[in-house]
């Protein structure tokens, strides 16, 4: 299975500022996806990481709030915007490797608190 | 749209014992069923993938079944010890591989040693 690293790990930051997290797959594979767990919740489908064009949001996400880029098939990066408490959350990089088998790997996932 | 139920929402067994974990879906034409695991404060770990033409997949203690027509699946742990304490996610696909997953909230389990 690939291997997924995600930085920052965890990180607090201010009301309305901006973080980016980054994706990084040691292999190429042929999607990347960017999810959210809010606190005692399960995962919610951000956007699918399109290469070489703009990603595609699910309802309720825009592309002002998680701007999302994917300059090659390895690397991804998720912009949280003008963050607010809540949006403290744990934001995870999803992928597949083989469209076949249809199976997701997921990484570490990054923990921000935003005060 | 897909809806994914997890029951029982939380667990706490003795160590050693065999227990069943449950998942159910609302819509029965998906492409395939995933179980993770995931520890506090973390990421997910694939535990087992089952096709919508499969009936089971197993990985040493874990066994995975699934029942399309009637949308559920269970994951059942033979044997647990106290490393298997965690919160486990049932996530059905229905799309042709290449859309996201639809997750259910998860059965927290703790293993009590």
């Amino acid at each position: 299975s690939a291997v997924i690293s995600q930085k920052p790990s965890r990180d607090i930051c201010q009301r309305g500022t901006s973080l980016t997290i980054q994706c990084q797959v040691d292999s190429q594979v042929t999607m990347m996806f960017w999810y959210r767990q809010q606190p005692g919740q399960s995962l919610t489908l951000i956007a699918t990481a399109n290469q070489g064009s703009e990603a595609t949001y699910e309802s309720g996400f825009v592309i002002d709030k998680f701007p999302i880029s994917r300059p090659n098939l390895t690397f991804s990066t998720l912009t949280v915007s003008n963050m607010s408490p809540e949006d403290s959350s744990i934001y995870l990089c999803s992928v597949l490797q083989d469209a076949n088998t249809g199976e997701l790997f997921f990484g570490e996932g990054s923990r921000l608190t935003v005060l | 749209k897909q809806e994914v139920t997890q029951i029982p929402a939380a667990l706490s067994v003795p160590e050693g014992e065999n227990l069943v974990l449950n998942c159910s879906f609302t819509d029965s034409a998906i492409y395939n069923l995933q179980w993770f695991r995931q520890d506090p404060g973390k990421g997910l770990t694939s535990l087992l993938l089952i096709q919508s033409s499969q009936r089971e997949q197993t990985s040493g203690r874990l066994n995975a079944s699934l029942d399309k027509s009637s949308g559920r699946s269970t994951l059942y742990i033979a044997a647990s010890q106290p490393g298997d304490s965690a919160t486990y996610l049932c996530a059905v696909n229905s799309g042709g591989g290449a859309d996201g997953l639809t997750f259910g909230k998860g059965t927290h389990l703790i293993i009590q040693p």
